[in-house]
């Protein structure tokens, strides 16, 4: 299976709950990354996290990395309709040149208003 | 801000044509990349670059060239365009130093009639 495999595939929630989503990868890595993507447009950039960190915020984002379980998860607190996307995780990982990124096939999350 | 164009957001081409998918990004990145994207396989790295005139193969380079001569411009091209191209295609940048985003841009919906 891929590197960086994101859990669940889909989720659907209420407008004001939390979502959480879980990344695992196989490799050791330099840093984890999550990305969002709109429906027909590119990825956005949302946190990145090294491999020395555990923990990580930016605004109502919280994403956690445990790098002995080798697995990271994406917290949104109190979601809104606009949250409504693609959550991509991607990996740099160390065995591979260049910062290319690895990335899962991404969970999709839909905020019901 | 950061900006990563993509000169087509859809293309429709024929069987056998040579393809040439551009995207320019303003942001003096040593690093490009291009992917494709396709359901259920997420994110797939075709080729990236970290410097004019540079390029190394990603997980699936067949089918595909590329071409960086500028900085700031970093060119897809389909040999021969086949219908299993079909796919949408996301080019990218990023700052040659470890532990960066890779920006995106809007993407380019290919269709091979």
């Amino acid at each position: 299976s891929q590197q960086g495999e994101e859990d669940p595939q889909a989720l659907s929630i209420q407008e004001g709950e939390n979502a959480t989503m879980n990344c695992s990868y196989k490799t050791s890595i330099n840093n984890l990354q999550w990305y969002r993507q709109n429906s027909g447009r590119g990825l956005v950039h949302l946190i990145l996290i090294r491999s020395n960190e555990r923990e990580k915020h930016s605004g109502r984002l919280r994403v956690t990395l445990d790098t002995s379980k080798k697995s990271s998860s994406l917290l949104i607190t109190a979601s809104r309709a606009a949250d409504t996307a693609s959550y991509f995780c991607a990996t740099d990982r160390r065995e591979t040149s260049g910062s290319r990124l690895t990335f899962g096939e991404g969970t999709q999350l839909t905020v019901n208003p | 801000d950061v900006k990563v164009t993509q000169s087509s957001r859809y293309l429709v081409k024929r069987t056998g044509e040579k393809v040439f998918l551009e995207c320019v990004q303003d942001m003096d990145h040593e690093n490009m990349f291009w992917y494709r994207q396709d359901p259920g396989l997420g994110l797939r790295l075709i080729y990236f670059s970290y410097d004019v005139k540079m390029k190394e193969k990603g997980d699936i380079p067949e089918g595909y060239s590329v071409s960086r001569e500028k900085k700031e411009r970093f060119s897809l091209i389909l040999e021969s365009a086949s219908t299993n191209q079909t796919s949408m295609y996301l080019c990218a940048s990023s700052l040659f130093v470890g532990n960066q985003p890779q920006h995106f841009g809007d993407g380019t919906r290919l269709s091979i009639l």
